[in-house]
């Protein structure tokens, strides 16, 4: 299986709602990110998670609260979002590679997206 | 820091034409370097990789040869098909560390008329 799945494909929400997207791995990936992506815009790292613990923060606003139950899942928890939040919500892993390794890093493989739209 | 700079966009061929995407990076060290693909509502793919110089990374008819002379790592295909359009990314990954941080370009949008 070298497939990441997201859901939900398409989430509409208001500014009060409190939602969460869902990603998954089954490729023994121990690096799980979450990006951002505005249209015609490359991808914003928002959060990596390593070996199950959040290892970096981009300074996102904690309106965004991402969890890592397990190695193969992932999720993005939101509240009280703003409209412009809206973007497609990428979620990606990739092999760890621990410090000290000679070998540049492993590539990340995409899910396809949640399309976000904040009302 | 870290940067990726594509060629600018948008870039519209005739179907069988030869595509040229430039990409070039400042990193320090020794990245790996990838080129992705974004079709119209869906996520990135990876399309091809190298990860040191002199690597060719190949796909799809898709190459891209890794540059450290020139920092560059342009993308190339013979001959283009409809079903190549699409947004092309160009990204680094430095090394060392848990989890590495890429940084993308801005992307290319590619066109490609029958």
């Amino acid at each position: 299986d070298t497939e990441v799945t997201q859901t939900p494909k398409h989430l509409v929400m208001g500014m009060t709602n409190k939602k969460s997207l869902k990603c998954e791995q089954h490729m023994g990936h121990r690096a799980m990110y979450w990006y951002k992506q505005k249209a015609k815009k490359p991808p914003e790292l928002m959060f990596v998670y390593s070996y199950e613990k959040l290892s970096i923060n981009e300074s996102v606003p904690s309106r965004f609260s991402p969890e890592c139950p397990n190695s193969s899942l992932l999720n993005l928890h939101l509240h009280a979002l703003q409209p412009e939040d809206s973007a497609l919500y990428l979620c990606a892993s990739s092999q760890d590679r621990s410090s000290g390794s000679s070998r540049a890093g492993d590539e990340q493989f995409f899910g396809p997206g949640t399309r976000l739209t904040v009302l | 820091g870290n940067s990726v700079t594509q060629m600018e966009g948008p870039v519209t061929l005739s179907e069988e034409a030869f595509l040229t995407i430039n990409c070039t990076y400042t990193a320090t060290g020794y990245p790996s370097l990838f080129w992705y693909v974004q079709y119209p509502g869906e996520g990135l793919q990876l399309l091809l990789k190298a990860t040191k110089a002199d690597d060719k990374g190949s796909n799809k008819g898709f190459e891209a040869t890794y540059r450290k002379e020139t920092t560059s790592f342009h993308l190339e295909k013979g001959s283009v098909q409809v079903s190549d359009s699409a947004v092309y990314f160009c990204a680094l990954l430095s090394k060392g560390g848990n989890a590495g941080k890429s940084t993308f370009g801005d992307g290319t949008t590619l066109t490609v008329k029958p």
